[in-house]
């Protein structure tokens, strides 16, 4: 029930093109639905979050939509470009929880081709 | 603000020494989390504090691992006596609690035990 199952584990993309990564969990206490992305040697920095009260939430070229009743949310990038290039985590973390922490995917590597 | 700050980046140890990782985090976050980051496993949660105490240490490996927090500026992770399979990347990060304003990642400690 702590889990959040991310796939595709690995995905190449034309410059241009909408990459799509998909994220389902199970534990319905979960209402914060946040996306890192992680550059080599680096730390995953916090790129976009939703909460269950709708349904999609875009910032600049990124998307996330959020499916409550499948327990589903996925990350859309529009025009993916070289620098996308990454691995991008999803994670889920409860509310009503007396100090709760982030639970991730296990990753996706993007690979956008120029 | 100089983010969240680890040290030492990268570890080199013997099976069977002492490590300690070292953590300082963002000035006002009142919350600490430890991950460790394999290719295998993603990013695992170890342990996390809420105003300098621990709230939940289900994801410490073993009796071998143990953290601190002596005050809100400052904690470490110690592995004795670490072992090969302790070889992963450990990353700390600070958050405001109850407030979903996401985590704050630092850079990582590359840890090899050899």
């Amino acid at each position: 029930q702590q889990q959040v199952k991310q796939s595709p584990q690995s995905l190449i993309v034309q410059k241009g093109g909408i990459p799509i990564i998909n994220c389902a969990y199970e534990n319905t206490a979960f209402d914060y639905f946040p996306w890192y992305q992680q550059f080599p040697g680096k730390g995953p920095a916090l790129l976009i979050a939703i909460r269950p009260d709708v349904s999609e939430k875009k910032e600049g070229r990124f998307t996330i939509s959020f499916n409550k009743s499948a327990k589903q949310f996925s990350l859309h990038i529009m025009d993916s470009q070289p620098g996308d290039s990454a691995t991008y985590f999803c994670a889920a973390r409860g509310a009503n929880q007396a100090g709760t922490a982030l639970i991730f995917g296990k990753g996706t590597t993007l690979s956008v081709s120029s | 603000d100089a983010g969240v700050i680890q040290s030492p980046r990268h570890e080199v140890t013997e099976m069977g020494q002492e490590v300690t990782l070292r953590c300082k985090p963002i000035s006002g976050h009142n919350s600490l989390f430890w991950y460790r980051q394999t290719m295998m496993r993603g990013l695992e949660l170890l342990i996390y504090f809420n105003n300098n105490v621990p709230i939940d240490d289900s994801g410490m490996p073993e009796d071998r691992f143990s953290a601190k927090m002596p005050n809100a500026s400052f904690s470490t992770l110690k592995i004795q006596p670490s072992e090969p399979r302790d070889s992963a990347v450990y990353f700390c990060a600070s958050s405001l609690r109850n407030l979903h304003d996401g985590y704050t990642f630092g850079s990582g400690t590359r840890l090899t035990v050899v």
